[in-house]
Formats: structure tokens, C-alpha cells, sequence
């Protein structure tokens, strides 16, 4: 169980085109979903705390009109990166969080996304 | 806010015990986690304290003192795929459950 999915698990594009990224809860329902940011040999950096039907939290210095956030349903959610550039080039990843049936709220993280821009 | 340090990196032999000290400077504290992630990969979770004292799970093993703001995972038996990188990630108080990672720990498994 806890099963999180994320497409594509790579992705390289062109300077100035937009990027989305699905994240998936295949076997449970994920009511908060979070998106990260790791550059090479760095830790894993919060970039927003998805809600289900409502906006999404962006940590300071993330900009949200460039990285957009939809959480549409209980088991999806989107990061679409607009207008992408070579310093956006990085791997996302998501996790999503087993409210019901994890006591400890443990998050479970996708396989992660390799974003190149070239 | 929230501050984790971890050793940068650790070296062991295969079947030998190593411990991966964390500490954190935290402004609220509700759990903390370990995760392991290898290479291009995404974290892949290992164990959770919220109380103090040891949780074991098979080889690998994390303790918490809460006072002393002092975690650390044991792992024994080491095996060559346990070769990864590991973090230590605090969960604060806000309602969404926010997790802080550390830099993590980069441990190699020799033969």
C-alpha cells in the first residue's frame, strides 16, 4: 500500500515552454500533497503544500505564478512549470500523505521527475 | 524554523554496524523521520519517532531524545545495496505537516 506515482519520469524541453508533472495516489486517497526540489548532491527542498480543492502554500522565495499547483482531486495532483529555464532544470518530486490509515502521518514520496531544459 | 545537521558522509564494511547521528534546532517538533534515497531516486521511508527511545525494524533501527534534540538510525548487518543516501527530515507543528530534510548522509558499503 502507499503507493505514489509520477509522470514522466523524465522530461526535457525546450527554454520558454511549459512543463506539467502528475503526481498520483494509486491506493489511497491523499487530501495533502507536497512538491519538492533537489538539485544534485543537495537535500530535498519544500516547494508547496497542495490541498485538496483549495490553493496551494508555496514556501518563501518559490514563485507561484511560475510554478503552479492544481489539486484536483483526492488522488491528483499537478506542477506545471511555465516558461521554463536551464536554472529550473532539476528533479521534482511529490509526496502525498496517508491521513486515514497511517497513525504516524507519514508522507510517501513518487519516483520523482527529471527536468532538463536546455 | 527548523535547523538538521547530519555527518556529510560515512564509510563501512559490509556486515559491520554503523550509526548516523542527526541533530535538529527546531522551533516545534511533532515526529521525526528517516528516509533512505538512492541515486536518482526518490526517498523511500524508513522509520518515525515521536516519543523517545529506540524503534527497531529489522536491521535497521532509530532513536530519539526529544531534550537533547538528538536522533540516530542503526544500521546493522550492512549489505553493498544499503549503500544510499540517508535523511533525516523533522516534522514541525503547522497544520499540514510540513517535513524539514536534512543534507542527508551519503554512506558507502564496502566489501
Amino acid at each position: 500500500g502507499a503507493v505514489v506515482s509520477q509522470h514522466p519520469s523524465r522530461v526535457i524541453c525546450k527554454s520558454g515552454t511549459s512543463v506539467k508533472i502528475e503526481c498520483r495516489s494509486l491506493d489511497f486517497q491523499a487530501t495533502t500533497m507536497f512538491w519538492y526540489r533537489q538539485f544534485p548532491k543537495q537535500s530535498l527542498m519544500l516547494m508547496a503544500t497542495s490541498n485538496e480543492g483549495s490553493k496551494a502554500t508555496y514556501e518563501q522565495g518559490v514563485e507561484k505564478d511560475k510554478f503552479l499547483i492544481n489539486h484536483a482531486s483526492l488522488t491528483l495532483s499537478t506542477l506545471t512549470v511555465t516558461s521554463a529555464h536551464p536554472e529550473d532544470s532539476s528533479f521534482y518530486i511529490c509526496s502525498a500523505r496517508d491521513s486515514l490509515r497511517n497513525p504516524a502521518d507519514t508522507q510517501y514520496f513518487g519516483p520523482g521527475t527529471r527536468l532538463t531544459v536546455l | 524554523g527548523q535547523n538538521i545537521d547530519q555527518p556529510t558522509e560515512m564509510t563501512a564494511t559490509e556486515g559491520a554496524i554503523v550509526q548516523i547521528n542527526c541533530t535538529y534546532q527546531t522551533s516545534g517538533f511533532n515526529g521525526l523521520f528517516w528516509y533512505q534515497q538512492h541515486a536518482g531516486e526518490a526517498p523511500t521511508f524508513l522509520s518515525y519517532n515521536v516519543l523517545d527511545g529506540l524503534e527497531e525494524k529489522g536491521r535497521f533501527s532509530s532513536f530519539l531524545s526529544r531534550s537533547k534534540g538528538y536522533s540516530y538510525l542503526l544500521l546493522k548487518e550492512l549489505q553493498m545495496k544499503d549503500s544510499a543516501s540517508y535523511l533525516c527530515a523533522v516534522r514541525d507543528r503547522s497544520g499540514y505537516s510540513t517535513l524539514t530534510f536534512g543534507k542527508g548522509t551519503m554512506l558507502l558499503v564496502s566489501p
